[in-house]
């Protein structure tokens, strides 16, 4: 089941620098999509999330693209604080399931 | 500001020991769903839960599970016959409406041995 996929399982940036972390899914039903992030030994905490009907949303320094015919979204962090270090998971689900898929997360570390 | 919490942190128990795992979703929630995550792997569903009956479930979840929401507040989920591949992080959430943001709970880290 590859239907969520990030391709980087890591990712290293200097702080103040733009952080760009990437998804690709495969299922063209998925219609909203989430970023959470993750601390060792916590749940996913949400970020933001983005529906099929957009192709930006922002929300402070973080900012969610989609391409839809691309089927790829990424997530932007500008500028980029040794504290947003951590598992980066991406997640989409279509209208009417309850279920999120799952990508296998990318670690973001910020070098201060 | 609300959060879901799940007891215990960390289970470790017997193969073919009964489990049971509690969360307590945020209190205006309506959905409440499983997800779990062996080391290594991505985070997977499990079922989700509205109106005191299952909506959806994944193939993982099988008759050695089972769901409840006992009372008001707790939702539980049961593995009657634990299996050695059955230790992984389990996470509860909940949202308000299906189609709203899960919100996740830290997890709970069963073991078995």
């Amino acid at each position: 089941d590859q239907q969520v996929k990030q391709n980087s399982p890591s990712l290293s940036v200097q702080e103040g620098r733009i952080s760009i972390l990437n998804c690709d899914y495969t299922n063209s039903m998925f219609d909203y999509f989430l970023w959470y992030k993750k601390y060792p030994a916590e749940g996913p905490t949400f970020l933001i999330s983005i529906s099929s009907i957009k192709d930006k949303n922002e929300d402070g320094r973080f900012t969610v693209f989609l391409n839809k015919s691309a089927k790829h979204l990424s997530l932007h962090i500008v500028p980029s604080q040794p504290g947003d270090s951590a598992v980066y998971f991406c997640a989409a689900s279509e209208t009417g399931a309850n279920n999120l898929f799952f990508g296998t997360g990318t670690r973001l570390t910020v070098i201060p | 500001e609300p959060e879901v919490t799940q007891t215990p942190s960390h289970q470790v128990t017997q193969m073919g020991q009964e489990v049971i795992l509690r969360c307590v979703p945020i209190s205006n929630h309506l959905y409440f769903y499983w997800y779990r995550q062996i080391l290594g792997q991505k985070v997977e569903f499990l079922v989700s839960f509205y109106n005191n009956e299952i909506s959806e479930k994944s193939e993982i979840f099988d008759d050695q599970f089972s769901v409840e929401r006992p009372d008001g507040s707790n939702f539980t989920l049961k593995i009657r016959s634990t299996k050695l591949e059955d230790s992984a992080m389990y996470f509860c959430a909940s949202s308000r409406q299906g189609t709203d943001t899960q919100y996740f709970g830290p997890g709970t880290r069963l073991t078995v041995l």
